[in-house]
């Protein structure tokens, strides 16, 4: 199985300010048809979480443009130009290059 | 508006089984994979079942192998999880959540699984 690692598991940060978390995989996530399908999610307090990108950096719908997602290999990073009370939460990376799917262990944005 | 919507959580003794459902609205179910994840109180994600669009390709976390049965119905725009021989490691909330490899986009609420003696 592809092990995902986040680092920081806790991101303490200040409004206005940026952040940062990273994402590495066991084994690259290229897949066999070129693409990398490493996504980023936002899970929020008492909810669901909600996809911010897929394929490292596609941002999803609705998704505000102070999120950027870069990366390639085993190595991906999520940032936050600004970061805003609303981005509290905790942030997860995902494979879905190989089954079994997996996701990073969690890091969590608190202001 | 995308909906998911998932029912059939409870209290389970070890051992037992549930079936849980998913009937989602607002999309053509036909069009997209489904996944159940789970979630065990104050822990992180953890991917369970992948169905595809037709159903005719299924894969499972080795933690449910054997044990687990994900099922789609087409025609009712449901999913489903039938859950065998259940384990107190097994106590989480269980979402159903639409897509793969462009992402998993959309996710219910999540219905909660509690086992305990």
């Amino acid at each position: 199985d592809i092990v995902m690692t986040q680092t920081p598991l806790s991101s303490p940060v200040t409004l206005g300010q940026p952040a940062s978390i990273s994402c590495r995989s066991s084994q690259s996530l290229v897949h066999s048809d070129g693409n990398t399908y490493l996504s980023w999610l936002q899970q929020r307090p008492g909810q669901p979480p909600r996809l911010l990108f897929y394929k490292i950096s596609n941002r999803f719908s609705g998704v505000p443009d102070r999120f950027s997602g870069s990366g390639a290999g085993t190595e991906f990073t999520l940032q936050i130009n600004r970061v805003e009370a609303e981005d509290v939460g905790i942030y997860y990376c995902m494979q879905a290059t190989q089954f079994p799917y997996t996701f990073g262990q969690g890091t969590k944005l608190e202001i | 508006e995308v909906q998911l919507v998932e029912s059939g959580g409870g209290l389970v003794q070890p051992g037992g089984s549930l079936r849980l459902s998913c009937v989602v609205s607002g999309f053509t179910f036909t069009s997209y994979s489904m996944n159940w994840v789970r979630q065990a109180p104050g822990k992180g994600l953890e991917w369970v079942s992948y169905i595809s669009m037709s159903g005719a390709t299924i894969y499972y976390a080795d933690s449910v192998k054997g044990r687990f049965t994900i099922s789609r119905d087409n025609a009712r725009n449901s999913l489903h999880l039938q859950m065998n021989n259940l384990r107190v490691e097994d106590t989480a909330v269980y979402s159903c959540a639409r897509g793969a490899l462009a992402g998993i986009g959309y996710w219910g609420q999540g219905t909660l699984v509690t086992v305990s003696s």
